[in-house]
């Protein structure tokens, strides 16, 4: 099966620093890529639509300017979490549509952020 | 918008079946997903039904209802490895997938 890999698998950082998070799928090309962010005990929301080579779509509610998303590739998708505080603290999940056409997605193994 | 409504939890003994339930209300729809989630891990790919009836996959089965709203998957002969959360996800226009808030299954001996 399709195979995503997200890095890092967790990071600490400072408030108001800058993180990084990659999604990249490891055997296919995926033009789209869909970044999910989930608290604990709750369900995963989708925060964003990563499309390769065009702009993010991104939900309502979601603040593009504070989750910079950039496909430039068919093989990744970078999501920057900007200007981070304490409550941006959560499990970022990436996914890629199958490339052969169904709607399942292949999901990550997501990155556990957590803001000082 | 979507609506997703699944137990929050269930509880079932080893080796017995279980049957989770969830009705969804959705803005078009493509077809719908279940997925399983064991804590601080990403979901895995359990079943995606697209037109009504039952599909069957090993110990995991999975029924979809268009026109009521309503899918259930079916766990047989539960292993405590089963214990997870259980989501329903839709998917709809845009080919988004929204996820219910899942239901959190325990598994006891």
């Amino acid at each position: 099966g399709a195979v995503v890999s997200q890095h890092p698998s967790w990071v600490i950082c400072k408030s108001g620093t800058s993180v990084k998070i990659e999604c990249r799928s490891l055997d296919f090309q995926a033009t789209t890529m869909f970044w999910y962010r989930q608290f604990p005990k709750q369900s995963l929301m989708l925060m964003a639509t990563s499309n390769e080579g065009s702009k993010a779509t991104y939900e309502q509610g979601v603040e593009k300017d504070k989750f910079l998303i950039n496909h430039a590739s068919l093989t990744l998708s970078t999501l920057t979490v900007t200007s981070a505080h304490p409550e941006d603290s959560s499990f970022y999940i990436c996914s890629a549509r199958d490339p052969s056409g169904s709607d399942e997605q292949f999901f990550g193994p997501g990155t556990r952020l957590t803001v000082l | 918008g979507q609506n997703i409504d699944q137990p929050t939890e269930m509880t079932a003994t080893e080796g017995a079946i279980v049957q989770i339930n969830c009705t969804y209300q959705t803005s078009g729809f493509n077809g719908l997903f279940w997925y399983q989630q064991h804590a601080g891990e990403a979901p895995t790919f359990l079943s995606y039904n697209v037109l009504d009836g039952l599909e069957e996959k090993g110990r995991f089965s999975s029924f979809l209802s268009r026109s009521k709203g309503y899918s259930y998957l079916l766990l047989k002969e539960l292993q405590m490895k089963d214990s997870a959360s259980y989501l329903c996800a839709p998917s709809g226009g845009y080919q988004k997938v929204t996820f219910g808030t899942g239901t959190k299954l325990q598994v006891i001996p």
